[in-house]
């Protein structure tokens, strides 16, 4: 079974800080997701990557297979931003059919 | 379509009564999944459908749940006899085949039993 850990699993910043969520695997994976959730429970899909680096307005997020290692960054983080950001990766075999999730980073940016 | 929707958005129940929610999920996606999420934690997966068949089912979907998708369109999750270890959030996604394409979830539905 594929265990997930993130850190930190908390974080508070300054408005226009870069910030680095980090989310470590045990089992080889096709893909990797990273998902953001907001207070009142909505999550919103923001990557899924199996190689490289994605990059999609502020949000960068990037993996390392080998490493079996996969990081967020936020550059210019906003107030906006404050959320819980969830990374997560399949949990059978390698199969889609579910995903395995870390606990989550809450990320509070200050004004 | 504008995505997965959950309903009801909260439900508040005595213990040992049953609950059923309800997902539509998006209409071309082939696979409907539920999760449950307590406080501070992570999601934890319960449940997932291809079509209308239920490919997989975790070890905590006890006896007391059970979730359908009989057309293939949208799932029911039932609790019966609810007990107040069930309070949590319970989110419905859903994907192409193999979330080839990432996952759509919902704004789930909270449970409260008191």
């Amino acid at each position: 079974k594929n265990e997930v850990e993130q850190s930190p699993q908390n974080l508070t910043a300054q408005e226009g800080e870069f910030i680095t969520i980090n989310c470590s695997y045990s089992v080889g994976i096709s893909a990797l997701h990273w998902l953001q959730q907001h207070p009142g429970g909505g999550i919103v899909s923001l990557f899924m990557l199996s190689s490289g680096k994605k990059k999609h307005g502020r949000l960068i997020a990037t993996i390392n297979i080998q490493e079996k290692h996969s990081s967020l960054h936020i550059t210019a983080s906003h107030p906006r931003d404050s959320a819980v950001y969830i990374c997560a990766v399949p949990g059978s075999g390698g199969s889609q059919g579910n995903l395995i999730f870390g606990k989550g980073t809450k990320l509070s940016v200050k004004p | 379509d504008t995505g997965v929707s959950q309903d009801p958005r909260h439900k508040i129940t005595k213990r040992g009564q049953n609950v059923t929610f309800r997902c539509d999920p998006i209409s071309e996606h082939n696979r409907l999944y539920w999760y449950r999420q307590t406080l501070g934690q992570g999601p934890e997966f319960l449940t997932y459908f291809q079509n209308e068949a239920q490919l997989e089912k975790s070890r905590l979907l006890s006896d007391r749940f059970s979730a359908e998708r009989p057309k293939g369109s949208f799932s029911t999750l039932e609790i019966q006899r609810t007990e107040q270890g069930d309070s949590a959030m319970y989110l419905c996604a859903s994907s192409l085949v193999e979330g080839s394409y990432g996952y759509t979830f919902g704004s789930g539905t909270r449970l409260t039993v008191v």
